[in-house]
């Protein structure tokens, strides 16, 4: 079993709709949650993190964890052309060993 | 502010030989991370340095070391190269605030083992 796990897309959806990117970790210890996103050709960059249960909203992105069923999910509302890119869904047990899931590749289209 | 730099950005080997990459981390940042990248397998951990210790390691060979300096900056070695090991190798710092933070990474040094 992969530490981290996510769905490999691609995921494609329409312009102004709602995308919807899960992921599942194995380690029960872990404390720190984070949405990386990459775009072709670029390094990963932070649009997300989340510490406890919950949502936690910035902007067009929500951000949700549920750590008894070791669950991750990020919700990005209106979606654009522009949020087309590989997200990353990261864990890391608080010890600065953060594992990144393969990522999964979402289009949006006009 | 200057980002993470990475050197050199491209580079190509042969089987069995070796190579250094280099990391400058953001001025301020005592961790950096070392990454391993590639289509299948996505990115792979391979190790994380802290004023010079190294306090975590990845999964990957003994061929496969680093180590970082007293200014931060950070190397990683891999020896008797393999075609396996062509992949885009990202390096990343942190600041230190109690929690694991942010991620920076740089751009990558790209390596094709031939």
């Amino acid at each position: 079993q992969k530490e981290v796990e996510q769905n490999s897309g691609p995921l494609s959806v329409p312009e102004g709709a709602i995308a919807s990117l899960n992921c599942t970790y194995s380690d029960r210890v872990s404390q720190s949650f984070f949405w990386y996103r990459q775009y072709s050709g670029k390094s990963p960059e932070l649009i997300m993190s989340i510490y406890s249960n919950g949502d936690k909203e910035d902007g067009r992105f929500t951000a949700q964890l549920n750590k008894a069923s070791q669950y991750v999910s990020l919700l990005i509302r209106d979606s654009q052309p522009s949020d087309s890119a590989t997200y990353l869904c990261a864990v890391t047990r608080g010890n600065n060993d953060m594992r990144f899931g393969a990522g999964t590749r979402l289009t949006v289209k006009p | 502010k200057a980002g993470v730099t990475q050197t050199p950005r491209y580079l190509i080997k042969t089987r069995g030989q070796q190579v250094t990459l280099s990391c400058s981390p953001i001025s301020g940042h005592r961790s950096v991370s070392w990454y391993q990248q590639t289509p299948g397998q996505g990115l792979q951990f391979l190790f994380e340095y802290f004023s010079e210790t190294q306090r975590n390691k990845g999964n990957f060979p003994g061929r496969f070391s680093g180590r970082q300096f007293s200014n931060s900056r950070s190397e990683m070695n891999v020896s008797t190269l393999e075609l396996g090991d062509s992949a885009l190798y990202l390096c990343a710092s942190q600041s230190w605030s109690g929690r694991t933070g942010e991620l920076f990474f740089g751009e990558g040094s790209r390596l094709t083992v031939l």
